[in-house]
């Protein structure tokens, strides 16, 4: 049970580069979220899943896309990346049966876009 | 508006003190409320507080929750400089999918 996995760990773009993150999980979770946080700065939320099918924007959606390919996988895609990205980006998933209580958070993935 | 306050911002300790960390909060639709540990790296849960579950402890850390107050308190005893990290505080979605995060209390721990 390997939890939240993101890939990649570490990634650096040029301005103008396109990218995909990746995000997967295997606790059977509905929901699941992409966060942004830079230094020294709360949890930001780009965009989030409620459930396999659905997508919906958070606080900081602009200069982001994301696809819900199925209910483990959750990807967030630069399409053309500026420096204001540079940020640590969490995946996170929620809502087993019964509830939607903890949100467990990936390892990460820093990004600098130079 | 749901949210989460958290105090203090930040906090510097010597090793053995004892702390507490608190986190108010305003939901219309109160479910639980979320601690979490952030060193560098992803956030890890650590407590999860409920109306019928109001007081958690593990270890040196333990948590309670003031319904009524609408208030939570974070304590940790005897700290060690492991315990430097950023503590977050959460509410989890009510009416919504999405969670509410207070800006988190960051604690320093000097040897």
């Amino acid at each position: 049970n390997a939890g939240v996995t993101q890939t990649p760990k570490f990634q650096v773009l040029k301005t103008g580069q396109s990218m995909t993150l990746q995000c997967a999980q295997d606790m059977n979770h509905n929901s699941m979220y992409w966060y942004r946080q830079d230094p020294g700065m709360g949890l930001r939320l780009i965009y989030y899943s409620a459930s396999e099918g659905t997508t919906d924007k958070g606080e900081v959606p602009n200069g982001y896309n994301v696809s819900r390919l199925n209910k483990r996988e959750f990807s967030l895609r630069l399409e053309s990346a500026a420096p204001s990205q540079t940020s640590v980006y969490f995946c996170a998933s929620s809502g087993r049966e019964g509830g939607y209580n903890e949100q467990f958070f990936g390892p990460g993935t820093r990004l600098t876009v130079l | 508006e749901d949210k989460v306050v958290q105090s203090p911002l930040s906090l510097v300790v010597h090793e053995g003190d004892t702390v507490t960390l608190n986190c108010s909060y305003e939901v219309t639709n109160f479910r639980s409320l979320l601690w979490y540990k952030q060193e560098k790296k992803a956030p890890t849960f650590l407590f999860m507080l409920t109306s019928s579950g109001i007081e958690k402890k593990s270890g040196r850390l333990s948590s309670i929750l003031d319904k009524k107050e609408l208030f939570s308190i974070l304590n940790i005893t005897a700290t060690q400089t492991g315990d430097s990290a950023v503590y977050l505080c959460a509410q989890p979605p009510s009416g919504t999918y999405k969670y509410i995060f207070g800006t988190g209390t960051r604690l320093k721990v000097l040897a």
